[in-house]
This record gives C-alpha cells, sequence and structure tokens, in this order.
C-alpha cells in the first residue's frame, strides 16, 4: 500500500525568505507524485506533479519540487515566499489504478 | 467558467436527518470523486465514478450513497447523519481512471455541520 508522510505540520516564515515543505512516501511500484496547495475556505489546486523525466519540476507560483527516489522523496521549494502563499500543502502520490493518497497537509504561514 | 462546483457551499443540518450535496463538472471528465476532510485537513477518498460507474468505494458506511446520473455529475446522499459526519466535502473530476497520471481538478468544498 502507498503512503506519505509530511513531517511538519506546520511551517512558519518570513516574507521574503526560502521555504521546503517535506515529503516522503512509500510505494513498491512506480509512482506519480503531486503537490496541491488549499488557500483558506477553497478546493485544492494543483501546484506540479512528477510524472517521469527530469526530476526537477517547476510549477506554478514559482514552486518546484525535486524527485528523490533512492530518499524517496519530493520536497517542494520556493526561493522567496509572499503573504499570498499561506495555505495549505498537500503531497499526494498515486500508481496504476490505485486512488490518489494524500499526506496530511503542511500549513505554510507566511509573515510579514 | 467554474470547472467544478458544489452545491449547497454550507450545510448545517440535525443529527438524523438526511442530506445531499451536488456536484457538477463541465471539463468533460470521465471520471469522478468524493473526498473527505476532517477537520485534521486530512484529506480522503470516498468513492470513484468512471462513466456513471462505481469503481472506488473505501469503507465508507452505507449511509452515504453515491448517485451519478451521468458523467458531469456525481451527488452524495447521506442518510441518518451523525455527528462525526461533520467535514469538508470535495467533488473532484479527471479525464479517466486509468490515467494515474491525469490532474484531479477538484470543488470548492461543502462544509458539513452535524448538530
Amino acid at each position: 500500500a502507498q503512503s506519505v508522510t509530511q513531517l511538519d505540520s506546520q511551517v512558519p516564515v518570513f516574507e521574503e525568505a526560502p521555504v521546503e515543505l517535506r515529503c516522503n512516501y512509500s510505494s513498491s511500484v512506480s509512482v506519480y507524485l503531486f503537490w496541491y496547495v488549499q488557500y483558506p475556505n477553497q478546493g485544492l489546486q494543483l501546484l506540479l506533479k512528477y510524472l517521469s523525466g527530469s526530476t526537477l519540476v517547476k510549477g506554478i507560483n514559482g514552486f518546484e519540487a525535486e524527485f528523490n527516489k533512492s530518499q524517496t522523496s519530493f520536497h517542494l521549494r520556493k526561493p522567496s515566499v509572499h503573504i499570498s502563499d499561506t495555505a495549505e500543502y498537500f503531497c499526494a502520490v498515486r500508481s496504476g489504478n490505485t486512488p490518489l493518497v494524500f499526506g496530511k497537509g503542511t500549513r505554510l504561514s507566511v509573515i510579514a | 467558467d467554474t470547472a467544478v462546483s458544489q452545491t449547497p457551499k454550507y450545510l448545517v443540518t440535525q443529527m438524523g436527518n438526511d442530506k445531499s450535496i451536488k456536484c457538477e463538472q463541465n471539463l468533460g471528465h470521465d471520471t469522478m470523486y468524493w473526498y473527505k476532510q476532517d477537520s485534521k485537513k486530512f484529506l480522503k477518498i470516498m468513492f470513484s465514478y468512471n462513466n456513471k460507474e462505481l469503481i472506488i468505494n473505501e469503507t465508507v458506511p452505507n449511509r452515504f450513497s453515491p448517485k451519478s446520473p451521468d458523467k458531469a455529475h456525481l451527488n452524495l446522499h447521506i442518510n441518518s447523519l451523525e455527528l462525526g459526519d461533520s467535514a469538508v466535502y470535495f467533488c473532484a473530476s479527471s479525464l479517466y481512471i486509468a490515467g494515474a497520471k491525469e490532474t484531479q481538478y477538484f470543488g470548492p468544498g461543502t462544509r458539513l455541520l452535524v448538530l
């Protein structure tokens, strides 16, 4: 069975500072990896996804993530955050016909 | 244009009542989903339909019954509501279920509070 671990439930960071949100997954087969963002009182929106090829994936709003197969990680990064990045971030994994499995989310709070 | 829409946005009701949540997508997708997000923000799939057929049913109580009148709609009916049903319910859609690569598009959510 697949699972996703987001190690940090909350990450406070000052505006314009860099941020990394950590995600580790477990799966016995090849996987596809996703990061979704949920702004307050809204639905989830795809930030980026890794399917194959280059391990560095660029997404919307200046976010990027790196797939590391040996460490089974897919950490999300942004070099300089804005107040508007304050949201809940979810890492998710899927393979074959299995349902999308989400991590428990990381609350990013950007401080002015 | 709203891609995935849900109604109502908020739902407050008493224990024991029966309620329905509606979902519609105008993306031409084949597959639709219902997710439950609990108070700790944990998001878990409940059901998945592909072209009006049930594909995934993840250990959800029988009180929850999804219905798909056509592939653009997936409604969720809940009987005998319980306090533990209070959560945010999200509808989502994707191009086809066999495509694990496909992005799922989420609706804005329905916030259900059972008193």
